[in-house]
């Protein structure tokens, strides 16, 4: 069976500081992908990135960096430096190969406050 | 870009009424799915549709229908919409490589029923 889990539900952080957000993830497939979605208050799912079980090099883009180990079956996001702007719901979420269906955690919430 | 319209932002209906929430993509997706969000319990999967005419069951589809006549359209019909449906409503398009499809999102329908 498949399981992503956002163990952290909201986190707090002043702007400026750097955060974390947790995903771990459960699957017995060798080849899936893993995404994260931010969600700001207007509601609609922003696409952030996509990572395939093969690539466990990290990515950084801008502020955003991500980790994706295997080992401890894991996909975490830090933003650096965070701004108000980054004040949202995250999600992380699987998806087995050549399936269309996508495995959602239950999302952390950032508050960035000024 | 892909862009993703849902028909309404905010919807409020009486129960026992029937429901349709219209969902259309302009990138000739052959994916869409059907998603209703609650806090604490991330995105459940209501339906999908790989292509016209054709539709599977998500997680939850009970007290839900979809219909896709065109390719660039799927609606969500609640047959008799009940107080505990009421929630966010997302919709989503994936391209139907079947391989690693993202998923984009539409920006949602807030439904409360009364």
């Amino acid at each position: 069976a498949q399981k992503v889990t956002q163990a952290q539900t909201e986190i707090s952080v002043v702007e400026k500081e750097d955060v974390t957000l947790d995903c771990v993830y459960e699957t017995r497939d060798t080849t899936y992908y893993l995404f994260w979605y931010k969600q700001p208050p207007s509601g609609e799912l922003v696409f952030l990135i996509r990572r395939n079980s093969f690539d466990e090099q990290n990515e950084i883009s801008g502020r955003y960096s991500w980790n994706f180990q295997k080992s401890t079956s894991s996909f975490n996001f830090t933003i650096t430096a965070s701004q108000v702007v980054d004040s949202a719901v995250y999600f992380c979420a699987l998806q087995i190969y050549n399936f269309n269906k996508f495995y959602f955690g239950s999302g952390t919430k950032l508050n960035v406050k000024p | 870009d892909v862009k993703v319209t849902q028909s309404s932002r905010y919807l409020v209906k009486r129960t026992g009424e029937k429901v349709f929430l219209e969902c259309v993509q302009d990138m000739d997706h052959e994916n869409m799915f059907w998603y209703r969000q609650d806090p604490g319990l991330g995105l459940r999967l209501i339906y999908f549709s790989y292509d016209v005419k054709m539709k599977e069951k998500g997680d939850i589809p009970e007290g839900y229908s979809v219909s896709r006549e065109k390719k660039e359209r799927f609606s969500l019909i609640l047959e008799s919409a009940s107080t505990n449906q009421t929630s966010m409503y997302l919709c989503a398009s994936s391209l139907g490589s079947g391989r690693a499809d993202t998923q984009y999102f539409g920006p949602g329908t807030r439904l409360t029923v009364l």
